[in-house]
């Protein structure tokens, strides 16, 4: 069974650019998760959905970050425009369930701003 | 402020020695799980507790939940190199959806 797919691995810019990251969750998981972990820290919620709906986005910077999951399989996540305080891995996770769950994660993807 | 606090934040030892790492806070989890992380990879989840005072065991490693659900530890006997990693503790505040990750133990087994 293939794993929580992410892309890209790493990127690069600049304060003010924009960037956006995909992922494509385990097939048949419902609940898509993206977490944002800074160094040395845990990974902190940005936002939950279920399918194609937003459960939980009460972390997310709405003023910069966006994420969408249209069809209720991958999803991507938008930064417009990023700041220094966003360099982190940016992780995506997915379950079968809502509820505290299993939660398979992907690799991340490591972003730095500069 | 962490909800979930984790010490020690790192930990250094030789091969063979045991260790304990806690995982405390001052709310009531309705279950908590321990992650692994490598460099370069996402968490692993290891194990989940959800009865306060439940004991498992995952071969050389026991975790352990707190009678009153606030808290928990991850004891690794003869830890071995193959251990290190950052070890997470997770945990799922009642009537929430959503995990709250500590900041992590960042584990290193000397050979």
């Amino acid at each position: 069974e293939a794993g929580v797919a992410q892309s890209p691995r790493y990127k690069i810019i600049e304060k003010r650019q924009s960037v956006a990251f995909w992922c494509n969750p385990i097939s048949g998981h419902a609940t898509l998760y993206w977490y944002q972990q800074i160094l040395g820290q845990g990974p902190k919620l940005l936002i939950q959905f279920q399918n194609n709906g937003v459960v939980d986005d009460s972390q997310l910077p709405k003023d910069r970050f966006s994420a969408e999951r249209l069809k209720g399989v991958d999803s991507t996540l938008k930064i417009q425009p990023a700041k220094l305080e966003d360099s982190a891995v940016y992780l995506c996770a997915s379950s079968l369930n809502p509820e505290p769950d299993t939660q398979y994660f992907g690799p991340g993807t490591r972003l730095t701003v500069l | 402020t962490q909800l979930l606090e984790q010490s020690p934040q790192f930990l250094s030892i030789q091969e063979g020695e045991n260790l304990t790492v806690y995982c405390n806070s001052s709310s009531v989890f309705s279950s908590l799980q321990w992650y692994r992380q490598e460099p370069g990879e996402g968490p692993v989840l290891l194990v989940t507790v959800v009865t306060g005072g439940e004991v498992k065991k995952l071969k050389r490693l026991t975790f352990q939940f707190g009678d009153a659900r606030k808290d928990s530890s991850l004891h690794i006997t003869a830890a071995q190199p193959g251990d290190t990693g950052l070890y997470l503790c997770a945990g799922a505040l009642q009537g929430a959806q959503k995990l709250v990750f500590g900041q992590g133990t960042r584990l290193t087994i000397n050979p």
